[in-house]
């Protein structure tokens, strides 16, 4: 697609519940990130997936968040038995290559998520 | 793990050039420097990308100096739809995979 698709665009679910929040990357790129923003505050780190390489998950704030990307292309973030502080708006983010040769990075639109 | 460092805000008016200013200390040899802008609600926007002296394009300019441990964005004639969060971006983990946001600086720009 011409730009990084997420979805849903909002949603709001009940404490105890478990989310599942899709990424669709720009199509040919390898590396895929999921970062979350807390209302004002900057963005955190997740995930971060390359190729067929084994994830990166050093950024995973708990065991009940976990991610997989089926096929090299679409992600889904999975939150299991939401907190409250689990409420922030999730960005999914693709590139060509790996961040750190200097391949463009581009963001989703997020997925807002509210935890009731 | 290296960190970028920015002003938290920044006011200014319409028609004036603006200069955001972000240090990044332990950049390593082959990490390159990205500014993003964020619109509330919106993800972040690439803007401009740089390895090293001035890079310029559509939209800014980025001047990197020669020790590459800082780095200016700069707007030129900016208008009110400037307004927004600018992050500047530099830093990744020992893997090359993790990109580390500062807070970014909130841009003001006033009539």
């Amino acid at each position: 697609g011409a730009g990084v698709s997420q979805s849903p665009s909002n949603k709001v679910t009940e404490k105890g519940k478990d989310v599942e929040l899709r990424c669709d990357p720009i199509s040919g790129h390898t590396a895929l990130y999921w970062y979350r923003q807390s209302l004002g505050q900057g963005l955190e780190f997740l995930i971060y997936f390359q190729g067929n390489s084994a994830p990166d998950k050093s950024g995973l704030p708990s065991d009940r968040f976990s991610a997989e990307r089926t096929g090299g292309s679409v992600s889904t973030l999975t939150i299991q038995r939401t907190q409250q502080e689990d409420s922030a708006v999730y960005l999914c983010a693709s590139s060509r290559g790996g961040g750190r040769s200097g391949n463009t990075i581009y963001f989703g639109e997020g997925s807002w998520l509210t935890v009731v | 793990l290296a960190k970028t460092t920015q002003p938290i805000s920044m006011d200014s008016y319409e028609g004036q050039e603006v200069n955001i200013t972000c240090s990044h200390n332990n950049i390593a040899t082959n990490d390159y420097i990205t500014w993003y802008q964020q619109f509330p609600s919106q993800g972040p926007r690439f803007i401009i990308q740089g390895y090293k002296t001035k890079v310029t394009n559509e939209v800014a300019s980025l001047f990197i100096p020669a020790d590459r441990k800082s780095s200016t964005l700069s707007l030129p004639r900016v208008s009110l739809s400037d307004t927004a969060v600018y992050y500047c971006l530099a830093t990744y983990n020992n893997a090359g995979n993790m990109l580390t946001f500062g807070g970014g600086t909130r841009l003001m720009v006033k009539p």
